[in-house]
């Protein structure tokens, strides 16, 4: 079935460290893919997008997610966290199944002083 | 520019009452989609529109959900008689260009805030 993985439910980095979230997808043919980020009682925010092209994608707040082919993967990574990332990060891809994204489960991110 | 606002932003009702939920899209996005979050779960896609074509209504967990859009406007989410298990956050995203038949470059979602409904 077609779907969407973040194999890490929570994951708690010190502040200043580097991140790494997870994100792999189970599809016969390269999705279009997409990291969100949800703050606690607000809506989602697009962080970055790859549709083809350079597979290292450059998004917003500092945020880089690179695509890799060979391991299903669109991996989400920021080289040193800020209290303020403290949220929960949602990998999803288009074109999977009809007209709406798939989501994958979230990680909860949590940052240490 | 204005994003993707909804209301009511809290919406507390009895088991087997009805509610409707809006949606209104950024001006100029031609799609609007609707999706579900239950608590500490990803988000479920529920109902997408395009334009003046029929809508999908392939996520639609029940008959008792319903959703309404008036050309590339305003949407309305609609529960009919409802049950605690349909306690969520239902979250609207709306899109520049359309999702099918070809994925596009315009097709990133943006989201509302959501609305997050506790059926007691």
């Amino acid at each position: 079935a077609q779907s969407v993985t973040q194999p890490d439910i929570h994951i708690t980095v010190s502040e200043g460290a580097s991140l790494e979230l997870r994100c792999n997808y189970s599809y016969g043919a390269t999705p279009y893919l997409f990291w969100y980020v949800q703050s606690p009682g607000q809506g989602l925010q697009l962080l970055l997008k790859y549709f083809s092209g350079d597979t290292l994608v450059q998004g917003i707040k500092g945020f880089e997610a690179e695509f890799k082919r060979s391991q299903s993967s669109f991996n989400l990574r920021k080289p040193s966290v800020h209290w303020s990332d403290a949220a929960e990060y949602f990998c999803a891809a288009g074109g999977l199944a009809g007209n709406m994204l798939t989501f994958g489960g979230g990680t909860r991110l949590m940052v240490k002083p | 520019g204005a994003g993707v606002s909804q209301s009511p932003s809290n919406k507390v009702t009895e088991k087997g009452k009805d509610v409707e939920l809006r949606c209104d899209p950024i001006s100029g996005h031609t799609a609007l989609y609707w999706y579900r979050q239950r608590l500490g779960q990803g988000l479920e896609f529920l109902i997408y529109f395009q334009g003046n074509s029929a809508p999908d209504k392939s996520g639609l967990p029940s008959d008792r959900f319903s959703a309404e859009r008036t050309g590339e406007s305003v949407s309305t989410l609609t529960i009919q008689r409802t049950q605690q298990e349909d306690s969520a956050v239902y979250l609207c995203a709306s899109s520049q260009g359309q999702a099918k038949p070809l994925f596009s470059p315009h097709s990133a979602q943006y989201f509302g805030p959501g609305t997050r409904l506790l059926v007691l």
